[in-house]
């Protein structure tokens, strides 16, 4: 079964450096989300993507935030300069007929 | 967008059916509802969708009553590991609304 696998598992970083999260969705699918959830919290919209381009984001998404498909198949999200309370658990999602399907998400451990 | 509404938990016991309610007053035409299912460090799993009436698959059906402003989610004779938080969520097919966003969800702890 195809699947969205993501990279890397776990990341701890110092706060101000640049994190750069990588997502490759399920070939055939054209809409890509990345998601976050902090530990206990719910699971929060980030931002969409469609045909290059950001379709939809959320106020958490500012300008620290960005992400490009490079390639054609990966999907990433960068944080330019990480703070303490983007630690957390981000998770890629494409979606198929209505179905986000989500990856195991990359945990984020911010110093 | 419509805005979700669920109990922050619910207890059950093993072998019960359970039912959780999600409200969605404000659900355009064309959203879906489609519920999904997280359990601890793992990304949310598919469960099931609907538009109206019920829907049953292997695992779950969803009751849609005819105005739409609500669902149900039916989980028959749970099991231990159905413990798991599990959302709701109100959209359209990626193209029609991009922005998919989950409630608080709903904390089921089933015990034996």
């Amino acid at each position: 079964e195809p699947e969205v696998t993501q990279t890397p598992s776990h990341q701890v970083t110092q706060m101000g450096q640049e994190v750069i999260l990588r997502c490759v969705p399920i070939s055939n699918h054209l809409y890509f989300y990345w998601y976050r959830q902090i530990l206990g919290q719910k699971v929060e919209f980030l931002v969409s993507f469609y045909n290059n381009e950001i379709s939809e984001k959320s106020e958490i998404f500012d300008d620290q935030f960005s992400v490009e498909r490079p390639d054609g198949s990966n999907f990433t999200l960068k944080i330019r300069s990480t703070k303490l309370e983007d630690s957390a658990m981000y998770f890629c999602a494409s979606i198929w007929a209505g179905e986000l399907f989500f990856g195991e998400g990359s945990r984020l451990t911010v110093l | 967008l419509a805005k979700t509404t669920q109990p922050i938990s619910m207890d059950s016991y093993e072998g019960q059916e359970v039912n959780i309610t999600c409200s969605h007053n404000n659900i355009a035409t064309n959203d879906y509802i489609t519920w999904y299912q997280q359990f601890p460090s793992q990304g949310p799993r598919f469960i099931i969708q609907g538009y109206k009436t019920k829907v049953t698959n292997e695992v779950a059906s969803l009751f849609i009553p005819a105005d739409r402003k609500s669902s149900t989610l039916s989980l028959p004779r749970v099991s231990l590991s159905d413990t798991a938080v599990y959302y709701c969520l109100v959209g359209g097919y990626g193209g029609a609304t991009n922005k998919l966003i989950f409630g608080t969800g709903t904390l089921l702890a089933v015990q034996p």
